[in-house]
């Protein structure tokens, strides 16, 4: 099955600056990939995503690259706010089963 | 965007008992739903995808007679922790892919179980 990894499992940046949180996948086939936010004792919620069939989107201060030769794709957060602190999740996904990166604590210091 | 819900948000249960929780899919039709478990601060892990009409497909690890998945309606799952024990305390989480076209999934809020 898939497998994807995340890096790095905790993050802290200061107000203003920006955040990258990385993943790789094992399965080529895989062709969507989302990240969720997580905020604790909540469900994650989705803040963007990507088809394998683009390298990157951006939607105001989060963006997404993908490269599908090297099975790996990121989030990008600039400007970061207090409110961005939570747990990120990025996932890969092959028709409707999705699998889920180990997360990534982030915490954005006043 | 689609909703899905869970009851109860939060139960408490003794050692040796069972829990029922459910997962609906409020404005959609769901034939298939993933249940996750997660424990505190560590990420989603998929333990089983639950099929509208089949039985339920379990992620390896997994053990099927303790959690019992039942897909009873295309808009209602039901994951049932059999014989609880305080390792089983766990927040689990369901999610359902709007069908057909299957491009974002829908996560319920979660169901935080203790086991006493």
């Amino acid at each position: 099955g898939e497998n994807v990894e995340q890096h790095p499992s905790t993050l802290s940046v200061q107000e203003g600056d920006s955040a990258v949180i990385k993943c790789t996948y094992s399965d080529s086939a895989s062709n969507y990939f989302p990240w969720y936010k997580q905020e604790l004792g909540k469900r994650p919620q989705l803040i963007i995503d990507i088809r394998s069939n683009v390298g990157e989107k951006k939607d105001q201060r989060i963006a997404v690259t993908l490269n599908k030769t090297a099975k790996h794709f990121s989030l990008h957060i600039t400007e970061t706010q207090p409110e961005d602190s939570a747990v990120y999740f990025c996932a890969a996904s092959r028709g409707n089963q999705f699998y889920f990166g180990t997360g990534t604590s982030l915490t954005v210091i006043p | 965007g689609a909703v899905v819900s869970q009851h109860p948000s939060w139960v408490i249960c003794k050692s040796g008992t069972s829990v029922k929780i459910e997962c609906r899919s409020l404005d959609f039709q769901a034939t298939t739903m993933f249940w996750y478990r997660q424990f505190p601060k560590q990420s989603l892990m998929l333990m089983a995808t639950s099929n509208e009409g089949s039985k339920a497909t379990y992620e390896q690890g997994v053990e099927k007679d303790k959690f019992l998945i039942n897909h009873a309606s295309l808009t209602l799952s039901t994951l049932t922790v059999t014989s609880a024990h305080p390792e089983d305390s766990s927040f689990y989480i369901c999610s359902a892919p709007d069908y057909p076209a299957y491009n974002e999934q829908f996560f319920g809020p979660g169901t935080r179980l203790t086991v006493l």
